[in-house]
């Protein structure tokens, strides 16, 4: 089977950094997403990596290990604008996403 | 990047209606486009893959029948839930690509509450 594993929630502050950790087991794995979705609004793209190691985009970064089927986002100086639902999404051999549970991100002032 | 539009945004019918979606790829040709269900506070969830002139491929307990979809041209694929149900409510998104390296860019999902 496919799935994919990442915290259902997350609280943190303002301006603090946090990882969101996502952990898959698919069928065939191109690359690893992120995606950031606000309550009620469209997915909206933030990282891919293909390959092994860190991507850089601003605020956001991701990082991936094909070998540990493991890869994370990380967001610093948070914003409460951050505030959303973050999911990892592996990209297989079809070009097919498949989306995780999502985590949620609270952040505080 | 790209933009990918949605219509309606919200739609409210009787049980036992159909509905349909479109969705448009407003500044690139989507040679691809994936409809997605998603249930509140939940991942979402793939239903098809339409390629453009070829018939959608569904994946496993989607209705074919229930969720017919068309990828008439590059810039439009339409969704029309038939008979609609209740437990169809739900939130539809698209999405589109123009080149399987290339990224999906997502519409802003439509709502469907089915009375």
């Amino acid at each position: 089977g496919q799935s994919l594993e990442q915290p259902s929630e997350v609280t943190a502050v303002e301006g603090a950094i946090v990882q969101i950790n996502c952990t898959y087991q698919t069928s065939g794995f191109y690359g690893l997403s992120w995606y950031q979705q606000h309550d009620g609004g469209a997915p909206t793209f933030l990282s891919y990596n293909a390959l092994d190691g860190l991507e850089e985009t601003g605020r956001f970064s991701s990082f991936l290990s094909r070998s540990d089927s493991y890869g994370y986002l990380l967001l610093q100086e948070l914003q409460m604008k951050d505030s959303a639902s973050y999911f990892c999404a592996v990209r297989d051999w079809g070009g097919k996403l498949i989306f995780g549970q999502g985590t949620e991100l609270s952040v505080k002032p | 990047g790209a933009v990918v539009s949605q219509h309606p945004s919200r739609v409210i019918c009787k049980s036992g209606t159909s509905v349909k979606i479109e969705c448009r790829s407003l500044d690139f040709q989507a040679t691809t486009m994936f409809w997605y269900r998603q249930f509140p506070k939940k991942s979402l969830m793939l239903m098809a893959t339409s390629n453009e002139g070829s018939k959608a491929t569904y994946e496993q307990g989607v209705e074919k029948d229930k969720f017919l979809i068309n990828h008439a041209s590059l810039t439009l694929s339409t969704l029309t839930v038939t008979s609609a149900h209740p437990e169809d409510s739900s939130f539809y998104i698209c999405s589109g690509r123009d080149h399987p390296d290339n990224e999906q860019f997502f519409g802003p999902g439509t709502r469907l509450t089915v009375l």
